[in-house]
């Protein structure tokens, strides 16, 4: 089973651009969630997604948003880009939207913004 | 404020050693807490989950410990191999399905 894909891998970006990254979750999995990791903060929650519809959302600024489709993908956006949005992008799928299911990492993608 | 602390920030033992680190935590309400081991450059791989009434949960070398009363979860790892060496992240879920996370501790396994 293929496990959490997520595109690009890695991505530089200017200041006051916007990206987008994509997370392809692990077959049958309905529950997409994304965090970002940095040195200083460690991983923090950005926000979650079941079957379309937002269920969580982090302390982050409106510059940051995502969606996800019927067939589970899921988009993260991010606008205005600034200097210290230079992080590692983590996306996590689950089975279902259930407190103890594992969260399934992917790699990440390494946004770089100059 | 919801927090976890982990200690050390940073560990090297030898191979073959065993390792205990340690997760303390303030999330309130509690729902399970998560072990998750990160190797450089890929995604945590999740090792324990772990609720209020459960005390012990092993994952082959990995041993995990929580004492809700005082909030203290203990990661121990056993006859430690170079492919031990990774980031060792802990983490909370509590009320309203937040993850709290903790900043890690980084382990290396020196031959």
């Amino acid at each position: 089973k293929a496990g959490v894909t997520q595109t690009p891998r890695y991505l530089i970006k200017t200041r006051g651009q916007q990206v987008t990254l994509s997370c392809s979750p692990i077959s049958g999995h309905r529950s997409v969630s994304w965090y970002q990791q940095t040195p200083g903060q460690g991983l923090q929650f950005l926000f979650e997604y079941f079957s379309e519809t937002q269920r969580n959302k982090g302390n982050f600024p409106g510059r940051f948003s995502g969606r996800q489709f019927s067939n589970s993908r899921s988009e993260m956006n991010v606008s205005t880009l600034e200097l210290g949005d230079s992080a590692l992008y983590l996306c996590a799928s689950s089975l279902r939207d259930r407190d103890r299911e594992p969260l399934h990492f992917g790699n990440g993608t390494r946004l770089t913004v100059t | 404020k919801n927090q976890v602390e982990q200690s050390p920030q940073s560990l090297i033992i030898l191979e073959g050693k065993n390792c205990t680190l340690q997760c303390n935590y303030t999330v309130s309400p509690f729902s399970n807490l998560r072990w998750y081991k990160q190797d450089t450059g890929r995604g945590p791989v999740s090792l324990t989950i772990m609720t209020f009434s459960e005390n012990t949960k092993s994952n082959g070398r990995y041993t995990a410990t929580l004492d809700a009363d005082t909030k203290q979860s203990s990661l121990h790892i056993t006859a430690s191999q170079l492919s031990d060496s990774a980031s060792y992240i802990c983490v909370v879920r509590g009320g309203f399905q937040k993850l709290v996370f903790g900043t890690g501790t980084r382990l290396l396994v020196s031959p």
